[in-house]
């Protein structure tokens, strides 16, 4: 079943600029990622975060993780323009199939 | 270099001509996947598979088969296709479940 939900749906900004959007959940996770589409490609992943993380980084990417709101935001910093894309979190249940759950997704639009 | 493959890219077909969307990966990963991805409504798991000979439903299994004879290729198979399951689908790997997927590059399919 559908179990993350990102918010925004839809997220427009400037080149430059920080990009947040959020994820929530609904039943405990073993971990979460989060994936970038580029329009009607597949998803490439880039982060994961474990259920006992708080908070992880990769290059302009920040990705924290709260176990007790069952959420987690995606932080990209000094946004470009190649960053518009949509961006899904996935969750893997605790007790849950084998296959992580993926939700409908944050469009970004970064404007050069 | 490891990928995922998927063909054919872009299928039209009328309804009921059966067809096989055929997914292939060679990173000897032992899940595979495939989802479905229309708008507003995300990517929704139709199958997977944890092994060689064994398969298990997802979200919106009806309508579809797979099977899965080797480790590398896990087929998609509709046997009477049908309108509703005009939509974008992804294949994804990963070596354990829970952990990073790597996606096809989907195939863009239209049942008339």
């Amino acid at each position: 079943s559908q179990q993350g939900e990102e918010d925004p749906q839809a997220l427009s900004i400037q080149e430059g600029e920080n990009a947040t959007m959020n994820c929530s959940y609904k039943t405990s996770i073993n971990n979460l990622q989060w994936y970038r589409q580029n329009s009607g490609r597949g998803l490439v992943h880039l982060i994961l975060i474990r259920s006992n993380e708080r908070e992880k980084h990769s290059g302009r990417l920040r990705v924290t993780l709260d176990t007790s709101k069952k959420s987690s935001s995606l932080l990209i910093t000094a946004s470009r323009a190649a960053d518009t894309a949509s961006y899904f979190c996935a969750t893997d249940e605790s007790g849950g199939s084998y296959i992580p759950t993926f939700g409908r997704g944050t469009s970004l639009i970064v404007h050069p | 270099e490891a990928q995922v493959t998927q063909n054919p890219r872009y299928l039209i077909t009328v309804t009921g001509k059966k067809l096989t969307v055929t997914c292939s990966q060679n990173m000897n990963h032992e899940y595979m996947s495939w989802y479905r991805q229309d708008p507003g409504l995300g990517l929704r798991q139709i199958y997977y598979s944890m092994n060689v000979e064994v398969t298990d439903k997802g979200d919106v299994p009806e309508g579809y088969k797979v099977s899965r004879k080797e480790k590398r290729n896990f087929p998609l198979i509709l046997e009477s296709p049908s309108p509703n399951q005009t939509s974008l689908y992804f294949c994804a790997s990963s070596f354990q479940g829970r952990d990073t997927q790597y996606f096809g590059p989907g195939t863009r399919l239209t049942v008339l």
